[in-house]
């Protein structure tokens, strides 16, 4: 089974702080995203990745930038976190681009105060 | 601009029931289809692929309406574990990320 792991569960930060989330995969998927979930919202991408080094914006990137120095791994950065990314952010992996279902880890529920 | 419909519910329905609900999307590329299962505070669960002849897990049937543009979750002898949001995902097969994701189905079983 694909495993998709995010540090943390939940995280409290204030207005300001920088913020790091991370993910780690253990398939050797090509495909990582990350996205955030609000109610009334669904789902919306933030930046995803189709290679080490290489990241792609995706519908809402303002306010984010993502790293991936290794496969396996890609981290979501806040640079300056504020009250309105307060919100359930999910990674994902998938084997194929646009083709195969994504895997989750089990999100991070990040509230700024 | 790409869409993908979901009537939000809720649905309330008795355990034991079948229930229904479809997902409309307006790509006519699109080209993979899949029914997520997400429960509440959790992630997204796949729960199936949808394929172009339909496919069938358990008490579980989705089907693939190519010409009006819809994909459709059956569930049989619903269970109140079944209670959850249930996510249609559409993929277009190339550029950006090519997937869309519905905003869900909320479904109640109740006993």
């Amino acid at each position: 089974d694909v495993k998709v792991t995010q540090s943390s569960r939940y995280l409290v930060k204030r207005t300001g702080e920088k913020v790091f989330l991370e993910c780690v995969q253990d398939m050797d998927h090509e495909n990582m995203f990350w996205y955030r979930q609000d109610p009334g919202l669904g789902l919306r991408l933030i930046y995803f990745s189709y290679d080490v080094k290489m990241k792609e914006k995706g519908d809402i990137p303002e306010g984010y930038s993502v790293s991936r120095e290794k496969k396996e791994r890609f981290s979501l950065i806040l640079e300056s976190a504020s009250t309105n990314q307060t919100s359930m952010y999910l990674c994902a992996s998938s084997r194929t681009r646009g083709e195969s279902p994504l895997h989750f880890g089990n999100g991070t529920r990040l509230t700024v105060t | 601009r790409k869409e993908v419909e979901q009537d939000p519910g809720p649905f309330n329905v008795p355990e034991g029931a079948t229930v229904a609900f479809n997902c409309t999307y307006s790509n006519s590329a699109s080209q993979s289809f899949f029914w997520y299962r997400q429960d509440c505070r959790k992630e997204p669960k796949l729960l199936m692929s949808v394929y172009s002849s339909g496919n069938e897990d358990g008490r579980f049937t989705a089907q693939l309406n190519r010409a009006s543009q819809y994909i459709s979750l059956l569930i049989r002898d619903s269970k109140l574990s079944d209670s959850a949001t249930y996510l249609c995902v559409v993929s277009s097969g190339g550029g950006a990320d090519g997937l869309t994701f519905g905003k869900g189905t909320h479904l109640i079983i109740q006993p």
